[in-house]
């Protein structure tokens, strides 16, 4: 099983849609979580940390649901520039280096 | 921008010759860390380093060395390279004080033929 599991998708939805992406992760000691974001051929770019208690940025609304073990992203009012790869990430379980595990990324794409 | 440049940004080499890629930061962070990018695999830790000469690696480290012999500069070298290593190579940091978020430079293309 992997560490950070993802839908690849990719998502297809019109402007203006809502639209929602879950991640699960396997280490149940895992303390930080992040969406980043990624757009073709460029760094990835941290969008949101994502905290217990929920946390929205915008149109953007993260949500934790420790028991589950899953993260998830609503993008509401899509945009066309929202299009790109969104990445969870969760931090690992060592005494060094600051390490995060990614998932491989769910692919959205928004149209006219 | 988190200040990090990365070079050169992209590369073609040949098989079983050596190659070092740069990472290079401005702001004095301590922890920078090395990562490939290939589809179906998402980013994997190659080395990470925390501070100038502690480095240690990461999940795929094997055919990889690095150096931090100052704290602005972290290089990653392939002694050999391999098609394997073809990738995309991306640099990242974390600022003093903010956990675990990493920021990215913006990659090296390589492609070993």
């Amino acid at each position: 099983r992997k560490e950070v599991e993802q839908d690849p998708g990719p998502f297809n939805v019109p402007e203006g849609a809502t639209v929602a992406f879950n991640c699960t992760y396997s280490n149940s000691a895992s303390q930080s979580f992040f969406w980043y974001r990624q757009d073709c051929r460029k760094e990835p770019k941290l969008l949101m940390s994502v905290y217990s208690s929920g946390n929205e940025d915008g149109r953007f609304t993260a949500q934790l649901n420790r028991a589950s073990q899953y993260i998830s992203l609503l993008i509401r009012d899509s945009k066309l520039s929202d299009s790109a790869t969104y990445l969870c990430v969760v931090n690992g379980n060592n005494n060094a280096g600051n390490m995060l595990t990614f998932g491989g990324g769910t692919r959205l794409m928004v149209k006219p | 921008d988190a200040g990090i440049t990365q070079s050169p940004r992209h590369k073609v080499t040949e098989t079983g010759t050596p190659v070092t890629l740069r990472c290079h930061q401005t702001e004095n962070h301590r922890y920078m860390y090395w990562y490939r990018q290939d589809p179906g695999h998402g980013l994997r830790l190659i080395h990470y380093s925390y501070g100038v000469k502690d480095t240690d690696k990461g999940e795929v480290s094997d055919g990889y060395s690095v150096s931090r012999s100052k704290t602005e500069d972290f290089l990653l070298t392939l002694e050999s390279a391999t098609s394997s290593q073809t990738s995309v190579y991306f640099c990242a940091i974390t600022p003093a004080g903010q956990g675990f978020e990493q920021f990215f430079g913006p990659g090296t293309r390589l492609t070993v033929l």
